[in-house]
Order: structure tokens, then sequence, then C-alpha cells
């Protein structure tokens, strides 16, 4: 079985600033990973996945993610936030073709 | 380009009510799964379909029930609603029942049981 742990709830951030959202998984067997955006009353997003090859991806909004093996982590990362960033943001895993996602994490850029 | 298309976007029923609820997904998507997200929650899995044939299940309860159909579209029956039953519910799409392939959400459809 697959689990994901998104370790803050809540990110408040100043915008320009740099963030990471942190994200770690738990699994007995190769996964992929995601990371979804959720802006208010909307659905989910795709934001970036690693399926396999280089360990770094990004999205086309200048947010990365890192796959660490190692760690079993998969952290989201972005050099410099604006406010339109603001949302709650979902790790997730797959090995099956169903998603399991982390608990969230509310990205609140302030001005 | 086409995506998945849910609806009715807002239903609002009373206690032990049924509901239904419709999820359409990218033309040529086989595969479609059904999730809920409570109020400040992460969403949950329900149940997935492959090719019209239910190929997984998570937690959803017996009061519930779900087909995918000859046009691949997909239902979602909820009987006896209770208050915790609201919820957003979403369906998401992908082609091939694969970890590697990417599952597309609709907006979702929230429902209220007052």
């Amino acid at each position: 079985a697959q689990s994901v742990t998104q370790l803050d709830s809540q990110v408040p951030v100043f915008e320009e600033a740099p963030v990471e959202l942190r994200c770690n998984y738990s699994s007995s067997v190769s996964v992929y990973l995601f990371w979804y955006v959720q802006y208010p009353n909307q659905g989910l997003q795709l934001l970036l996945k690693y399926l396999s090859g280089s360990t770094l991806v990004e999205s086309i909004n200048g947010f990365e993610a890192e796959f660490n093996k190692s760690q079993t982590s998969f952290h989201l990362r972005k050099p410099s936030v604006h406010i339109s960033d603001t949302a709650e943001y979902f790790c997730a895993v797959s090995n099956t073709g169903k998603l399991i996602f982390g608990q969230g994490t509310t990205l609140q850029v302030k001005p | 380009a086409a995506g998945v298309i849910q609806s009715p976007r807002h239903l609002i029923k009373e206690k032990r009510e049924t509901a239904t609820l419709k999820c359409y997904p990218i033309p040529r998507h086989d595969t479609v799964y059904w999730y809920q997200q409570g109020p400040g929650q992460d969403p949950q899995f329900l149940i997935s379909f492959y090719e019209k044939m239910q190929s997984d299940k998570g937690s959803i309860p017996d009061r519930f029930s779900a087909q995918q159909f000859s046009d691949y579209h997909s239902e979602l029956n909820m009987s006896s609603l209770e208050l915790g039953d609201s919820a957003l519910y979403f369906c998401a799409s992908s082609l091939e029942r694969s970890g590697a392939n990417v599952l597309t959400f609709g907006a979702g459809s929230r429902l209220t049981v007052l």
C-alpha cells in the first residue's frame, strides 16, 4: 500500500519570496508522483509529474519538484511566488492507476 | 481540448433521498475514477472502471453504486443520503489503467445534504 504525507498543512509566504511544500511518500513498489493544485471552488489541476528519467521536473508556471528516492520525497519548490499561486496543493502517488493523495498544503501568498 | 464533464455542478438533497452524479470522460479515455472530497480534506478514492468493468474499489459506502456505460460515461448513484455525504465529488479519466497515465479531473459536483 502507498501513502503520502504532506508535512505542512499551511504555508504563509510573502509575494516574491521562495517557497517549498514538502511531500514524503511510502511505498514498497516503484511509484509515480504528482502534484495537483486546487484553486478555491475549482477542480484539481495537474501541476507536474515524475514518471521516470530526470529526477527534477518543472511546470510551465515556475514550479519544480525533485524526486529523491533515498529520502522518499517529492518536495515542490518555487523561487518566487505570486499572489495568484494562493491555492491548495496536493501531492499524490500512484502505481496502479488510482491516485493516493496527501492531506494537502494551503499556500497563502501575502502582498 | 475536451475536458472531463461532470453534472450537475451543484445538488441539494434531503436526508434519506437519492442522488445521481454523471461523468463524461475525455474522448477515447477508457478509465474513469470517482473521488469524494469532504470539507477541508484530501480527495478519497471511491471506485474506478476500466472498459466498463469495475477495476478498483476504495472507501465507497454500500449505499453508493456506480457503473460505466457503453459510451464510457459513468454515473455515481447515492441512496439513503446522510449529512456526512455532503462533499465535492470528482470524476477523473485516463487512457489505460496505469500509473504512468495522468488523471484529468472534472470540475466536480458539489452535493449538499440537508
